[in-house]
């Protein structure tokens, strides 16, 4: 069993849409959680970052964290073409002296016109 | 544009062969890292260099090997290459060893590797 699950998709969504991304995770020890986007043929960028269970939100997105259930999400609201890409969901035990990031195998969103 | 440099971008080689993969950290980042994509395996991390010296170890295979130069840029060497070897390669940059508060690491754009 993997430490992190994310389903692969590709989802489609039309514009406009709310898109709900998800992970689910087994080590319990991890503390940090982030988002990364991934457009095609580039490498990931960080596009939300959170370290407590509850809410954070920016702008049209929002990360959800539920260390009870080891469950984590992020929404997009009022989804836009632009947002077309791969999101990977990432964790991190956080050692202090090296950040070695355990990513989810990525969900493959589409959102058309 | 993440500030982070790879080169190749592409390369294709045969089984049995070595590559190595170059990588010039975000100015002002001590700490590079390797990481490997595949469909299957998604993004697992290789190794971590910070200013120099190695940090931290995953996934590497025993015929793969890393260095950090003195000008912090990196290279990945890949030896007696496999057909499953095939994959995208990612050299990440941060500042810290940690990544700063946040963790953040900033990806080059890879290497993609096809081992024919």
């Amino acid at each position: 069993q993997k430490e992190v699950e994310q389903d692969p998709g590709p989802l489609s969504v039309p514009e406009g849409a709310i898109v709900s991304l998800n992970c689910t995770y087994s080590n319990s020890a991890f503390q940090y959680f982030m988002w990364y986007r991934q457009y095609s043929r580039k490498g990931p960028e960080l596009l939300m970052y959170t370290y407590s269970s509850g809410n954070k939100e920016d702008g049209r997105f929002t990360a959800q964290v539920d260390k009870s259930s080891k469950y984590i999400s992020l929404f997009i609201r009022d989804s836009q073409p632009s947002d077309s890409a791969t999101y990977l969901c990432a964790m991190s035990l956080n050692t202090g002296t090296a950040s070695k990031l355990t990513f989810g195998t990525g969900t493959r969103l589409q959102v058309t016109l | 544009d993440s500030g982070v440099t790879q080169t190749p971008k592409h390369l294709i080689t045969a089984t049995g062969q070595r590559v190595t993969l170059r990588c010039s950290p975000r100015s002002g980042d001590l700490s590079v890292y390797w990481y490997q994509q595949s469909l299957d395996q998604g993004l697992q991390f290789l190794i971590q260099y910070y200013n120099g010296e190695e940090r931290a170890k995953g996934n590497i295979l025993e015929r793969f090997s890393a260095q950090q130069f003195p000008d912090l840029h990196s290279e990945l060497n890949l030896s007696s290459l496999e057909l499953g070897d095939s994959a995208l390669y990612f050299c990440a940059s941060s500042v810290t060893p940690s990544g700063g508060t946040t963790g953040e690491l900033f990806f080059g754009e890879g290497s993609r590797l096809t081992v024919l």
